[in-house]
Parts: structure tokens; sequence; C-alpha cells
């Protein structure tokens, strides 16, 4: 099975919103709640901003938030600022016969 | 703070063997998964695997199996991935990353180590 497919690039002005849709199929994003998103800045490891779909681990802001509609994730940055300029990646675990965890190809986002 | 730390960049040739390690610090080792990534020049990430480091039981990515073994050592706090018959398409940065074991699991991957480099040249 291919990697879960998310958009390139996304753009923003600072203020804005801007989604970022992470898309699966039933066998991995349509079968559970464990969708998790991650930030990475260049040159640095990613950090977890969103797991179970919908949940934000402590100290990490409230202008980002995730859903999830079918084999289809999303997440969702409020109110742009310049530090969020960054790569973003979803993840997705599928508890197939032999259990497997799939990456999005990660999206660029940049603030304009 | 929690932190996974990792062995330094390695530099193999074809057909050899990776080892890379991953020294947990600040929280009880055997509370959590541990697992293995990878990301290529310019790719994106790639799951391996994972370990129970209380049980030392593993599950890992179909690509992988017959050249992949996750061990660990729990009187040091420490997780291994070892990594055999190594190609040109090897070549990452390989992170270990950490998964809570309770209340129940989650998938969410907290902290992550600094990753290792292992470059694969003749």
């Amino acid at each position: 099975q291919s990697a879960l497919a998310q958009p390139t690039s996304v753009s923003g002005s600072p203020g804005q919103s801007i989604t970022i849709s992470c898309t699966g199929t039933s066998s991995d994003i349509g079968d559970n709640d464990y969708v998790s998103w991650y930030q990475q800045h260049p040159g640095k490891a990613p950090k977890l901003i969103i797991y179970g779909v919908t949940n934000r681990p402590s100290g990490v802001s409230d202008r980002f938030s995730g859903s999830k509609s079918g084999n289809t994730a999303s997440l969702t940055i409020s109110g742009l600022q310049a530090e969020d300029e960054a790569d973003y990646h979803c993840t997705s675990y599928a508890s197939t016969i032999i259990p497997h965890v799939f990456f999005g190809g990660g999206t660029k986002l940049t603030v304009l | 703070q929690v932190q996974l730390v990792q062995s330094g960049a390695e530099v193999k040739q074809p057909g050899a063997s990776m080892k890379v390690s991953c020294r947990a610090s600040a929280y009880t080792f055997t509370d959590y998964y541990i697992h293995w990534v990878r990301q290529a020049p310019g790719q994106g990430f790639e799951w391996m695997g994972w370990i129970n480091p209380n049980t030392g039981g593993t599950s890992l990515a179909q690509k992988f199996q017959g050249r992949i073994t996750m061990t660990r050592d729990t009187s040091i706090s420490t997780a291994y991935i070892d990594l055999g018959s190594l190609g040109y398409d090897d070549t990452a940065v390989y992170y270990c990353v950490r998964e809570r074991m309770r209340p129940r699991r989650n998938f969410g991957f907290d902290p992550w180590g600094q990753g290792t480099l292992v470059t694969i040249s003749s």
C-alpha cells in the first residue's frame, strides 16, 4: 500500500487559517482513530502536535486542531504565525494482518 | 526532560550491516514502545517497526522482514536496530521514537531521537 496522500504545499497569510488534508483508505485512516500529525522545521526532528485524530499534547498551541471524515484526516492551523512555517506530516496505524504505520508524504506550509 | 539519544553517523559499504542505538532517559523505559522510522534524502518518512521494551516483542514492517532486528537492553534503557544486506537506497536518517503503552496505545510518536545518518557508499 502507498503512503498517505498529502498536498505538496499550502500557503497562507499571517492571521489566516489553513487546512492540510491526509487521505488514506478504509484499512488505515478509515478504520481507527490512530491519526497523528507532526511539525518539522528544517534540520530538526519532527514534533508531535496532534494524536488520536483530535488530541493535542501538553504545550501545543490550541491554534492546531485535527479532524477526520471517512478516509481523510485534516489538520487546521488558525491564526497563522510566521513560526508555523514548516513541513507537516500525518501518520495512521493500520491493524492489518501485518500491522503497519503509514506516513504521508509531507506538506510544506509557507506563511506569506 | 524525556530524551532519546542516538548513536552517531555511520558509513557502510553495500552488503554490510548497520546497528544504531537509542538511549532513553528521564522516564521508565519499559512503559513505552520504541519505534524506528527513517527518512531518505529528499523523501518522506518510512516506518520500520516497533519493539516492546518490556517483553522484547516486535512488530516489523513487511518490507524489511528477513534483514531487520530490533532489540533492547533494559539495564541501560537502550534500544537497537540492526539492518543487514544494506543497499544504496538504505541511505537515510534513522530515528527512534517513543509511543505510550498506557492507558492505551495512541500511535503518537513523542519525542523523537535526534536522528542518525547512515550512508551507504562503496
